[in-house]
């Protein structure tokens, strides 16, 4: 069963307007989570991340949100960038583990010009 | 390097064949990772190296894959007697350390295993 779970295999959006991308869990034990962002022929880059311990962490463009009680979180781009298209994976860390990443199917974000 | 090294970037195998593929991590980092990453899916994790020492192998899908990383720089994941449900892409990552403060993984690029 897919733990960490994107729902939406594709987003598409206009340069300049706000990008969310959403990603659901179903274990509780997850206490770490980040975005990782990927260009084709390339790995996964790291984008952002946040610890169950908080409900928002901000860098430039990018934002997380996390509402731990809806065991959701979500990313928001703003404004989005042609430069942004790429496959976004939302992935978790286990509090019993500090290295084991678990990564949803991921979601491709197409910012068009 | 730069970044994390896979070589090689494309591999061809026959049915039954033996693969090794090869992963020169981020000088410096301690933890090395193995990924397997399917058509449509997400990475999934296969296994993890701090240093020279295979911490977590729980993740190898069978006893025909094996990861060694004997002097915890390069490592190598062979796959024995491959099998078409082993096409995917090996994606290798490092990074300085584990933990709370969570140092990001760095990913190769991938190889790209097909099985014919």
């Amino acid at each position: 069963d897919q733990q960490v779970k994107q729902n939406s295999p594709s987003l598409s959006v206009q340069e300049g307007r706000i990008s969310i991308l959403n990603c659901d869990y179903t274990n509780s034990m997850f206490d770490y989570f980040l975005w990782y962002k990927k260009y084709p022929a390339e790995g996964p880059t790291f984008l952002i991340s946040i610890s169950s311990i908080k409900d928002k962490n901000e860098d430039g463009r990018f934002t997380v949100f996390l509402n731990k009680s809806a065991k959701h979180l979500s990313l928001h781009i703003v404004p989005s960038q042609p430069g942004d298209s790429a496959v976004y994976f939302c992935a978790a860390l286990s509090g019993g583990s500090n290295y084991k990443l678990t990564f949803g199917k991921g979601t491709l974000l197409t910012v068009n010009p | 390097g730069a970044g994390v090294s896979q070589s090689p970037r494309y591999k061809v195998a026959k049915r039954g064949q033996d693969v090794a593929l090869r992963c020169d991590p981020i000088s410096g980092h301690v933890s090395l990772f193995w990924y397997q990453q399917a058509l449509g899916q997400g990475p999934e994790f296969l296994t993890y190296f701090q240093n020279e020492a295979q911490l977590d192998k729980s993740g190898l899908p069978s006893d025909r894959f094996f990861a060694e990383r004997p002097e915890g720089s390069v490592s190598t994941l062979k796959i024995q007697r491959t099998q078409q449900e082993d096409s995917a892409v090996y994606l290798c990552a490092s990074s300085l350390r584990t933990g709370r403060n969570h140092s990001p993984l760095h990913f190769g690029n991938g190889t790209r295993l097909t099985v014919t």
